[in-house]
């Protein structure tokens, strides 16, 4: 099975603050990730797939880059809304499909 | 508008059955595969199945295989999962989710709210 490693678990930030979540996978999975974002309580939400193509209603403060192992998320300026957890996922495979064990974005 | 709506979650004791369910709407259902996401109380999301549009690909996690059995029913709109020899470490909300296509390996654009599942004696 591929494995999906985030980076940090967990971070405190504020709003305002630009932030970047790194996530690597055991092996080469070209662009075939995802992210999600999560808040207490709700489903996941897609956020970008292919690594860097953002779902559509996503703001543009959001984007993703990385292929291969290494990729990373980053929000450009934290808003308040935007304090959940964030999930990355590889679908290079479905033997089996993968995610990483998430990072949780708390206010500072 | 796609809605997801999972049902037969429950209290069930160790080593007993439970059949989820998930109704879709709001797009064109044989089109697309479909999975089952699982989430333990307070930890990540584990993959557990998935189903290619046409019933010709069922995929599983190795921490299921061969005790969960997933199915759909295209004239229903409907996606199962039977979870057969249930274990505590199966105590989870179970997601439904939809794949961008056909086939089984791809990102997951719709969620339902989940059914809680808790195995315990």
């Amino acid at each position: 099975a591929i494995r999906m490693t985030q980076s940090p678990s967990s971070f405190s930030a504020s709003t305002g603050d630009r932030v970047t979540i790194t996530c690597r996978a055991s092996q080469s999975i070209n662009s075939y990730l995802a992210w999600y974002q999560q808040k207490p309580g709700k489903a996941p939400k897609l956020l970008i797939y292919a690594a860097s193509t953002l779902q559509t209603g996503v703001p543009s403060r959001f984007s993703g880059s990385g292929s291969g192992t290494d990729f990373s998320l980053t929000i450009s300026s934290l808003q308040s809304e935007d304090f959940a957890t964030y999930y990355c996922q590889q679908y290079y495979t479905y033997s089996p499909l993968t995610f990483g064990g998430g990072t949780k974005v708390e206010i500072k | 508008e796609v809605q997801l709506v999972e049902s037969g979650g429950g209290l069930v004791q160790p080593g007993r059955s439970l059949r989820l369910s998930c109704a879709a709407s709001g797009f064109t259902f044989d089109d697309y595969a479909l999975h089952w996401v699982r989430q333990a109380p307070g930890k990540g999301l584990e993959w557990v199945s998935g189903i290619s549009w046409n019933d010709d690909t069922k995929v599983y996690a190795d921490s299921v295989k061969g005790r969960f059995t997933i199915s759909r029913d295209n004239a229903k709109n409907s996606l199962y999962l039977q979870m057969n020899s249930l274990r505590p470490e199966d105590t989870a909300l179970y997601y439904c989710a939809k794949g961008l296509y056909g086939s089984p390996n791809n990102y997951f654009d719709y969620w339902g709210q989940g059914t809680l599942v808790t195995v315990s004696s």
